[in-house]
């Protein structure tokens, strides 16, 4: 089982474009998330969506849109893109939304650099 | 603001040393608790989840301490393997989108 995918790897980004960073899960998990990780600081979550059709604001939306038409898919949009968007990039997944012991699975991390 | 602090570190040991991890949460009713690893430039995986009489997974001992807000990971007989960062995570109210993660505390473990 592949789990969660994320594409691209890796990518290096004019300031002012427009990029979408690819996450796909084959688990059928009802919540999806995306976080970014920065040195020193711990993951912070960007957007989510806790069942398709759904999608909701984390603690760093600013910059950021995200779209949930299925539930295998959950692409994060970067509209123009500033050097502070320079970070890993992590989509994750989750069965549903709650449950306390529920555990969060995560992609392999895309990271973006924007000059 | 929605803290989690843990051991700055990096931690250097030798090979079969034990090491203890702290992570303190600031949220008194947060609800869950887990420690997460972090291989150099993958992704966290989940280590265990952090149950409140403590629990253990081999070498791996968890414990919590809701009074003080504080959670513990003891590593006992280290292996190069161990080498990574520990994630210590706490979900607020048990919704995926209220984890919060601390910054990690990177463990080297030397031959």
């Amino acid at each position: 089982t592949a789990g969660i995918t994320q594409a691209p790897t890796s990518q290096i980004l004019a300031a002012g474009r427009s990029m979408t960073l690819r996450c796909t899960q084959d688990m059928r998990h009802n919540a999806m998330y995306w976080y970014r990780q920065d040195l020193g600081l711990g993951l912070r979550l960007i957007h989510y969506s806790n069942t398709a059709g759904t999608t909701g604001k984390g603690e760093v939306p600013d910059g950021y849109s995200v779209s949930r038409a299925n539930t295998d898919d959950f692409p994060l949009t970067l509209a123009s893109a500033v050097p502070s968007q320079t970070s890993v990039y992590f989509c994750a997944s989750r069965k549903e939304p709650g449950g306390m012991y529920n555990e969060q699975f995560f992609g392999p991390g895309t990271r973006l650099t924007v000059l | 603001r929605k803290e989690v602090e843990q051991d700055p570190g990096p931690f250097n040991v030798p090979e079969g040393a034990t090491v203890a991890f702290n992570c303190t949460y600031s949220n008194s009713a947060s609800q869950s608790f887990f420690w997460y690893r972090q291989d150099c430039r993958k992704e966290p995986k989940l280590l265990m989840s952090v149950y409140s009489s403590g629990n253990e997974d081999g070498r791996f001992t968890a414990q919590l301490n809701r009074a003080s807000q504080y959670i513990s990971l003891l590593i006992r007989d280290s292996k190069l393997s161990d080498s990574a960062t520990y994630l210590c995570v706490v979900n607020e109210n048990n919704y995926g989108q209220n984890f919060v993660f601390g910054p990690g505390t990177r463990l080297s473990v030397l031959p």
